[in-house]
């Protein structure tokens, strides 16, 4: 199975935007990259996903690079909700999504 | 949206007991699953199924069984429970688009 490879934590100030990087250079043609963070004391929840095409939503931007091998998340202006340890994960339209460690978001006041 | 409901925050039981961990998702989604989490490994799939009475091993089945008998609930069963079954469990449903939405989670402490 494909895996990715993610930062431990990054820090971020409040109102800045953040990038949370990703790479999955053994990505295959049909992989979607999926982002969720998990809040304190919360279940995960779903951020964002892709195939080839730069993503827009409400909660993020999904930056992904022309040859897929690696992906970024972007928070265009974290707020102190937005600590979260975020997870990066590939999806090949089987049924299991595999999590990593993920990275852990410090939002910084 | 979507709910997972998870029948209890909070349980804790005996070494040897039998432990039910409920789930319920109202958003007539055909896939379901049950992880569990714990500091330092992250979350590993335990089972999932992906309609009525069928269902999967997912990456550390051992010391589990399921049963899904409606399309909404999904139960995750510990014969016996044992104190290395210690940890957040968290169930999550999905539709063919395979997005998950997760409960709230389950912390089960065995004594």
């Amino acid at each position: 199975d494909a895996k990715t490879t993610q930062p431990n934590s990054m820090e971020s100030n409040e109102e800045e935007p953040v990038h949370l990087p990703c790479n999955h250079s053994t990505i295959s043609g049909t992989d979607y990259i999926h982002w969720y963070r998990q809040l304190p004391s919360q279940g995960p929840e779903y951020v964002i996903h892709g195939l080839t095409s730069n993503v827009n939503n409400r909660m993020a931007s999904l930056a992904i690079a022309e040859d897929r091998k690696s992906s970024t998340l972007i928070l265009h202006r974290a707020t102190l909700r937005d600590a979260a340890v975020y997870y990066c994960i590939l999806d090949n339209a089987g049924n299991m999504l595999t999590f990593g460690g993920g990275t852990r978001l410090m939002v910084k006041p | 949206d979507v709910k997972v409901t998870q029948s209890s925050r909070y349980l804790v039981k005996r070494t040897g007991e039998k432990v039910f961990l409920e789930c319920v998702q109202d958003m007539d989604h055909e896939n379901m699953f049950w992880y569990r989490q714990d500091p330092g490994l992250g979350l590993r799939l335990i089972y999932f199924s992906y309609d009525v009475k069928m269902k999967e091993k997912g990456d550390i089945p051992e010391g589990y069984s399921v049963s899904r008998e409606k399309k909404e609930r999904f139960s995750l069963i510990l014969e016996s429970a044992s104190t290395n079954q210690t940890s957040m469990y968290l169930c999550a449903s999905s539709s063919g688009a395979n997005v998950l939405t997760f409960g709230a989670g389950s912390r089960l402490t065995v004594l």
